[in-house]
Parts: C-alpha cells; sequence; structure tokens
C-alpha cells in the first residue's frame, strides 16, 4: 500500500495562475480531507469530502474548488493563485468508522509557493 | 466556535529525560483526541489516540492522558531519544462532524532532544 499520494512535492506559481494538486489513496477509505499548514501553524481544513460526489466547506475554502468523481481521488484546484496561498498542503483520508471518529492519514505535501 | 490550545510552542530535554505537551479543547462534547508527529519534510503521522470513555492509554514510550472535567489532555514521552526529534500536534474531534471524522488542530509543539 502507497496510502496517501500527493503530487507535485514542490511548486511554484506566479500570481493569477492556475492549478491542480493532487491526491490519490489506495486504502479504499470514503473520507479525505485537504489542510494547508502555514509557518508556526497547526493545520487549518480547507475541504473534505465523505464520498465521491460529495464535497464540503472546511475552515478555510476561500481560493479553492474541489471535486471527487472517484473514492481513490481528491484534487485541489487553486483557480487564481494569491500570495496569501503560498503555503504547505496536506491530503488526508480515513475510514468511516460506525459513528465514531477514524484516524486520518496523511500525505507528505506539497510545498507552494506564489510568487 | 471551537479551539483547540497547545503548550508548550517549543521544549527542549535532555536524552533520556521525559517530555510532556499539554492541550486544552473547548468544546466539552469532543470524544476523539489523536497525537500526530511531523518529521521535517513529511506529513503528520499518527502516534496515539484516545477516547473519551478512559483516561489514559500507554504504547511503549508514549502515553496519553484525559481530564474531561478540565477539558484537557497531555501527551507523555518517556526515556526520550534523539528520534523523537520533531513537531507533535494535538487534535481534537468536531462533534457535530463526527460522521465526517472532522478534527482541528493545536497550533503544534516542536520538540528538540538534546544528546
Amino acid at each position: 500500500n502507497a496510502g496517501v499520494t500527493q503530487t507535485p512535492k514542490f511548486r511554484i506559481l506566479k500570481i493569477g495562475q492556475s492549478m491542480t494538486l493532487q491526491c490519490t489513496q489506495d486504502m479504499n477509505h470514503n473520507y479525505m480531507y485537504w489542510y494547508r499548514q502555514d509557518p508556526g501553524m497547526g493545520l487549518k481544513l480547507i475541504y473534505y469530502s465523505v464520498g465521491a460526489g460529495i464535497t464540503d466547506k472546511g475552515e478555510v475554502p476561500n481560493g479553492y474548488n474541489v471535486s471527487r468523481s472517484t473514492t481513490e481521488d481528491f484534487p485541489l484546484r487553486l483557480e487564481l493563485a494569491a500570495p496569501s496561498q503560498t503555503s504547505v498542503y496536506f491530503c488526508a483520508s480515513s475510514y468511516p468508522g460506525t459513528g465514531n471518529n477514524q484516524p486520518q492519514h496523511f500525505g507528505d505535501g506539497t510545498r507552494l509557493s506564489i510568487l | 466556535g471551537e479551539n483547540v490550545e497547545q503548550h508548550p510552542s517549543t521544549l527542549s530535554v535532555q536524552e533520556g529525560d521525559s517530555a510532556v505537551i499539554k492541550c486544552t479543547y473547548s468544546d466539552s462534547a469532543s470524544n476523539y483526541f489523536p497525537w500526530y508527529k511531523q518529521e521535517l519534510g513529511k506529513g503528520p503521522q499518527l502516534i496515539i489516540d484516545i477516547r473519551s470513555n478512559v483516561g489514559e492509554k500507554k504504547d511503549q514510550r508514549i502515553a496519553v492522558t484525559l481530564n474531561k472535567t478540565a477539558k484537557h489532555f497531555s501527551l507523555h514521552i518517556t526515556e526520550t531519544q534523539p528520534e523523537d526529534s520533531a513537531v507533535y500536534f494535538c487534535a481534537a474531534s468536531l462533534p457535530k462532524y463526527s460522521s465526517a471524522s472532522k478534527i482541528i488542530f493545536g497550533s503544534g509543539t516542536r520538540l528538540s532532544i538534546r544528546p
């Protein structure tokens, strides 16, 4: 099992450009999440999904979009990159417990700089 | 809104000594408390978690305690080793989102082990 795989690992964008951060998991997890981590801070939830075709906003969704067409993939889209979106982005997945929280498994992140 | 506070932000201990990291949470209905370890350039990895129906859980050199009345929980690492150097995050479940396994993170503790 590869777990949660994120690509690319690093990227530099110019202001106003767009890009898609890729995330795929091979654990057959229904739940997937996108977080951003700013220097010295904890992780903030951007978007999450409880299954294919279902997505919802997290704490900091502005400037981002997601889609979930398959169980395995959960791409994050930046349409008009802004310097405030410079951050490290983490994708995670978890198995849906029977009404109980289950551990989230994280990828190794995408380090994104907007210049 | 929901909040998790984590202290200290940095911690330096002598190899072989113990390290303690403390967190408080705001929502008394939170019932799941994971701890993650993040090494440089990697994603967070779950090291231990505890649910609200127990007060303490131990796994080799790592233990977590939970005080539901005071709404705080702590991570204890005994006999610290150089490989324990990392950033540690606590987190607490968001009860109204328990069906999506959503959690909120503390701001992290950078632990350094002095040889």
